[in-house]
């Protein structure tokens, strides 16, 4: 069965600072990843996805994610973030003949001025 | 181009009861997926309907029920609520049957007391 994990919780980060988050995916074959985005109540809007070809992906809002199967890591990544980029943050696993994504827990965002 | 609605946006409901929330997918999608995200937590995949036939459950009970509507619409049931019903349930529309890109709704949060 696939899973994902989200290894941190919470992160605070400054202003104009680098962003990392973490994802980590169990799945036997190759997944189809993705990253979404959910502000407080609110639903998810998808930042970006992996399906196959050119490993490192770019999506909206200036961030890209970069897929690594040796490590079976999917991580969201942005150069400098504003302060509308707190929010929580969930990364996804499908596969390719199924019909469901499976989410990790989700990792909240502060930023700080 | 309309984005995925949901309706209503709130809703309180006692234990034992039934409740149905709607979903409207995006212009040109035939495939709605519902899921269930309690809080603090990733959401949960409850099933998926592709041109009006169920095309996949998660694991709830079968008090969870669907329906899809030939305009690609859709509904959730639940029947014989329970306080862990207390969630927030999330609609997402794609554009065929199977992992695709989900757009998803603002969400309908569900009270059980």
């Amino acid at each position: 069965a696939q899973s994902v994990t989200q290894p941190d919780i919470h992160i605070t980060v400054s202003e104009g600072a680098s962003l990392e988050l973490r994802c980590n995916y169990s799945y036997g074959a190759t997944p189809y990843l993705f990253w979404y985005v959910q502000s407080p109540g609110q639903g998810l809007q998808l930042l970006l996805k992996y399906f196959s070809g050119d490993t490192l992906v770019q999506g909206i809002k200036g961030f890209e994610a970069e897929f690594k199967r040796s490590q079976s890591s999917f991580n969201l990544r942005k150069p400098s973030v504003h302060w509308s980029d707190a929010a929580e943050y969930f990364c996804a696993v499908g596969a390719q003949k199924d019909y469901k994504l499976s989410f990790g827990a989700g990792t909240t965002v502060t930023v700080r001025a | 181009e309309t984005g995925v609605t949901q309706s209503p946006t709130h809703l309180i409901k006692t234990r034992g009861q039934q409740v149905t929330l709607r979903c409207s997918s995006q212009s040109g999608h035939n495939t709605v997926s519902w899921y269930q995200q309690a809080l603090g937590q990733g959401p949960q995949f409850i099933f998926q309907y592709y041109r009006e036939e169920e095309n996949g459950r998660g694991n709830f009970p079968p008090r969870f029920s669907g329906l899809q509507f030939p305009n690609y619409s859709s509904e959730l049931n639940v029947n014989a609520l329970e306080l862990d019903d207390s969630a927030l349930y999330l609609c997402a529309s794609s554009s065929s049957g199977g992992i695709h890109e989900q757009y998803f709704g603002p969400g309908t949060r569900l009270t059980v007391t």
